[in-house]
């Protein structure tokens, strides 16, 4: 069954230092996005990704972050200079714009 | 923007026992609503979702229910298992599903055996 992919799994920075997250959604998908999850918190929207070029973004989603899809299957998410409170659980997901969304089993940020 | 509101936080049943998870939402103009489950360590999986122009569906021991006057959409587990235990998440979007999704604050469903 395909499914999200995603590296690392945990990665652990110091504040200040940027940070790569990276993820390959499913083949034939179109839409790709980013959520975050504070830990027992909801699931939170960051940004979407359509036609390479960002679709839709929430007021999380400030100048420390940007999207890349440098290639026809990676999508990444960077965040420039960390802080404490960027410490979460990072989902990608992604669908063919049908309704379901796929989501990838998330990178862990820890900041120090 | 939309505000998605969950109920109960927490849901504790004996297996067998049926669990209703209610979520309310705020934009009239929200179209698809999906369900979550989502397990220790891992991503939300879908497990039903309905569209605006449904009132009920089904899928085995799953349904979710639609009022679309009144803003809200539950979930209904029937015959629990032990492994139903997982935080369930309701979601809200435009567009049927292209549009972001508007998460719930989650249900932590226990079954006990």
């Amino acid at each position: 069954e395909p499914e999200v992919t995603q590296t690392p799994s945990h990665q652990v920075t110091q504040m200040g230092q940027e940070v790569i997250l990276r993820c390959v959604p499913i083949s034939n998908h179109l839409y790709f996005y980013w959520y975050r999850q504070i830990l027992g918190q909801k699931v939170e929207f960051l940004v979407s990704f359509y036609n390479n070029e960002i679709s839709e973004k929430s007021e999380i989603f400030d100048d420390q972050f940007s999207v890349e899809r440098p290639d026809g299957s990676n999508f990444t998410l960077k965040i420039r200079s960390t802080k404490l409170e960027d410490s979460a659980m990072y989902f990608c997901a992604s669908t063919t714009g049908g309704g379901e969304l796929f989501f990838g089993e998330g990178s862990r940020l820890t900041v120090l | 923007g939309e505000n998605v509101e969950q109920h109960p936080s927490t849901l504790s049943v004996q297996e067998g026992d049926s669990a209703v998870i209610k979520c309310t939402y705020s934009d009239s103009a929200s179209n698809y609503f999906p369900w979550y489950k989502q397990e220790l360590g891992k991503g939300p999986q879908l497990i039903i979702d309905i569209r605006s122009n449904v009132g009920e569906k089904k899928d085995q021991r799953i349904a979710v229910t639609l009022n679309k006057t009144a803003k809200h959409f539950s979930l209904h587990i029937t015959e629990t298992q032990p492994e139903d235990s997982a935080v369930y998440f309701c979601a809200a979007s435009i567009n049927t599903g292209r549009r972001a999704l508007t998460f719930g604050s989650g249900t932590r469903l226990q079954v006990q055996p």
